[in-house]
């Protein structure tokens, strides 16, 4: 089983759509989660953070559910210019003073005109 | 402006035919990582340094070899390519001890290995 796992997609859907990625992680030590986005052939960018409160960027919120070991990214009102894959990152420690980085596979958006 | 530099950009070579991946940071971080991305199985961490001169393999490190004597660079070295190599490699820096955690990654370098 993949540490982090996310449904690849794709999700395609129209321009004004509200969309909503989950992903689960395995690790129970997981300390901190992030939402990447990458456009296509490009270098990953953070997105936001993930708060167990939940927290929300414009258009975008996240959830962190840590009793299911579950993270959620809504996106509000689709632009043509969210069309990216989206990562869900977990930071995990191993032991010592070693914080890891995981990374899903990401899940594809295309939004459509 | 703050960035990850990597050189080249893209790769064509033949197997056994040693190559090295420059990487370089003007952010002053100490953590630094290569990963390699291939579809389906997401980013996948090579080799990491924490510091200078100290580096440790991170989950697929067969094949590459990595230094880290000064602190902005941070090469990636193929001795022997092959082509199960044949990847998009990113090579990321971030500080150390923060909590948030971000990356900052490289354009990335698209490696074919023939």
């Amino acid at each position: 089983r993949k540490e982090v796992e996310q449904d690849p997609g794709p999700f395609n859907v129209p321009e004004g759509a509200t969309v909503a990625f989950n992903c689960t992680y395995s690790n129970s030590a997981s300390q901190s989660f992030f939402w990447y986005r990458q456009d296509c052939r490009k270098e990953p960018k953070l997105l936001m953070s993930v708060y167990s409160s939940g927290n929300e960027d414009g258009r975008f919120t996240a959830q962190l559910n840590r009793a299911s070991q579950y993270i959620s990214l809504l996106i509000r009102d689709s632009k043509l210019s969210d069309s990216a894959t989206y990562l869900c990152v977990v930071n995990t420690r191993y032991g010592g003073a070693t914080n890891k980085l995981i990374f899903g596979t990401g899940t594809l958006l295309a939004v459509q005109p | 402006e703050a960035q990850v530099t990597q050189n080249p950009r893209y790769l064509i070579t033949v197997t056994g035919k040693k190559l090295t991946v420059t990487c370089s940071q003007n952010m002053n971080h100490e953590y630094m990582s290569w990963y390699r991305q291939d579809p389906g199985l997401g980013l996948r961490q090579i080799y990491y340094s924490m510091n200078v001169e100290v580096t440790d393999k991170g989950d697929v490190p067969e094949g590459y070899k990595v230094s880290r004597k000064e602190k902005r660079n941070f090469p990636l070295i193929l001795e022997s390519p092959s082509p199960n190599q044949t990847s998009l490699y990113f090579c990321a820096s971030r500080p150390a001890g923060t909590r948030g955690y971000e990356q900052y990654f490289g354009p990335g370098t698209r490696l074919t290995v023939t």
